[in-house]
């Protein structure tokens, strides 16, 4: 099946440790984001990829980074994560950003901070 | 500034019973509205959508309405399933920005 797929499921690191959260997805889509998610809270969108063009919200701090090497492929790197960066990071992917669209989540990566 | 409110972070409901989600939105131009279901420890799943074009939108058991004018959203669900726990995020969208979620309703579907 099509999908989108996050690894790991799980991720302990330390404070400050630098850590990398990947996605891939199988449904050829142009747009891969990355949300953070938060208990009880919506989920806020970190930064997205058109196709090759990154897109950075106005907010996010720039102790988040984002690679998409390829289609299928997209990385969020937390350069130096502190104890509020604990949080359910959500990639998601969308055909376009056209009307009727929906955006495919993965699983999630459940972020702890020690 | 929530663009997105869901103002009840939490609901129970009897099985067998109609279950009624709500979310208020402030932005005229949002033109798609949308349902996800997310389990603990799972992504978000999509659940049902409306285009601004329409008032109301039928997948099954699950049910949106939409009112513009008092930019108003609901899904309801009937009869409710002990299956249906989770929580239900609308988001709301418009052409060529992003989706914006509100916070949740964590839905109790009782035996």
């Amino acid at each position: 099946d099509a999908m989108v797929i996050q690894n790991p499921r799980y991720q302990v690191t330390q404070f400050g440790k630098p850590v990398t959260l990947s996605c891939s997805q199988t449904l050829n889509h142009n747009v891969m984001y990355w949300y953070q998610q938060k208990s009880s809270q919506a989920p806020k969108l970190l930064f997205h990829y058109y196709d090759k063009d990154f897109n950075n919200e106005a907010d996010t701090p720039d102790n988040f980074q984002s690679r998409r090497p390829n289609t299928s492929f997209c990385f969020l790197d937390i350069r130096s994560p502190g104890l509020g960066d604990a949080a359910m990071y959500l990639c998601a992917t969308s055909g376009d950003r056209g009307t009727n669209e929906k955006l495919f989540f993965g699983s999630g990566t459940q972020l702890s901070v020690l | 500034d929530q663009q997105v409110k869901q103002n009840s972070p939490s609901l129970s409901v009897q099985e067998g019973r109609i279950s009624i989600l709500n979310c208020d939105y402030t932005n005229s131009m949002f033109d798609y509205f949308l349902w996800y279901k997310k389990y603990p420890a799972e992504g978000p799943t999509f659940l049902i959508s409306i285009s601004s074009i329409k008032d109301k939108n039928e997948d099954g058991r699950f049910t949106v309405f939409l009112n513009k004018s008092a930019k108003h959203l609901s899904l309801h669900i009937v009869p409710s399933q002990p299956g249906d726990s989770a929580v239900y995020f609308c988001a709301v969208y418009f052409y060529g920005q992003n989706f914006v979620f509100g916070p949740g309703t964590r839905l109790s579907v009782l035996p």
